[in-house]
């Protein structure tokens, strides 16, 4: 099956200052990579995705890059405030079949004022 | 983007009582819902898959008896926790997928059992 590493686990950085998160997959058949942000006791929210026919993607203060030779996808903040703070989870899902992604195991993102 | 509604936000229950967990899709029909455990700091868990109208399909471990679910129509799905014990405390977390738009999560449950 997919299997999805997440590095850091924890990262703290300056208000203002970009955050990087970074995700490799497993396997080649995986197309939708999707970004979750999860504050405390809270669900997890869909904060931007990619799949597999694109390079990039950003929204606003975010973005996503997709590498499918190397099998790996980054989250980039940029200009990180205090309310960024939260962990977040990538995911990757295999092609085809039910909608079962699988996630790596956190970033925790502090970003001090 | 989608509303998935889950109530309880927390709850409290005795050892050896059941809680009932619910999953709404307010504002699309979830052809499928999904239901999580997250331990703290770690990542969710999948614990196991409900299409409407058929039995859930249960993740190794995972015991089907003791997580009851059901998915009896297209914008609601239960997870129901019989005989709890302290060791079910945990962050439960639903997802409803609808096959146009995507999935997407519930607030989370926090289950305390004493």
């Amino acid at each position: 099956g997919e299997n999805v590493e997440q590095h850091p686990s924890t990262l703290s950085v300056q208000e203002g200052d970009s955050a990087v998160i970074k995700c490799t997959y497993s396997d080649s058949a995986s197309n939708y990579f999707p970004w979750y942000k999860q504050e405390l006791g809270k669900g997890p929210q869909l904060i931007i995705d990619i799949r597999s026919n694109v390079g990039e993607k950003k929204d606003q203060r975010i973005a996503v890059t997709l590498n499918k030779t190397a099998k790996h996808f980054s989250l980039h903040i940029t200009e990180t405030q205090p309310e960024d703070s939260a962990v977040y989870f990538c995911a990757a899902r295999l092609s085809g079949g039910s909608y079962i992604p699988t996630f790596g195991r956190g970033t925790s993102l502090i970003v001090h004022p | 983007g989608a509303v998935v509604s889950q109530h309880p936000s927390r709850v409290i229950c005795k050892s050896g009582t059941s809680v009932k967990i619910e999953c709404r899709s307010l504002d699309f029909q979830a052809t499928t819902m999904f239901w999580y455990r997250q331990f703290p700091k770690q990542s969710l868990m999948l614990m196991a898959t409900s299409n409407e109208g058929s039995k859930a399909t249960y993740e190794q471990g995972v015991e089907k008896d003791k997580f009851l679910i059901n998915h009896a129509s297209l914008t609601l799905s239960t997870l129901t926790v019989t005989s709890a014990h302290p060791e079910d405390s945990s962050f439960y977390i639903c997802s409803a997928r609808d096959e146009r738009i995507g999935a997407f999560f519930g607030q989370g449950t926090r289950l305390t059992v004493v």
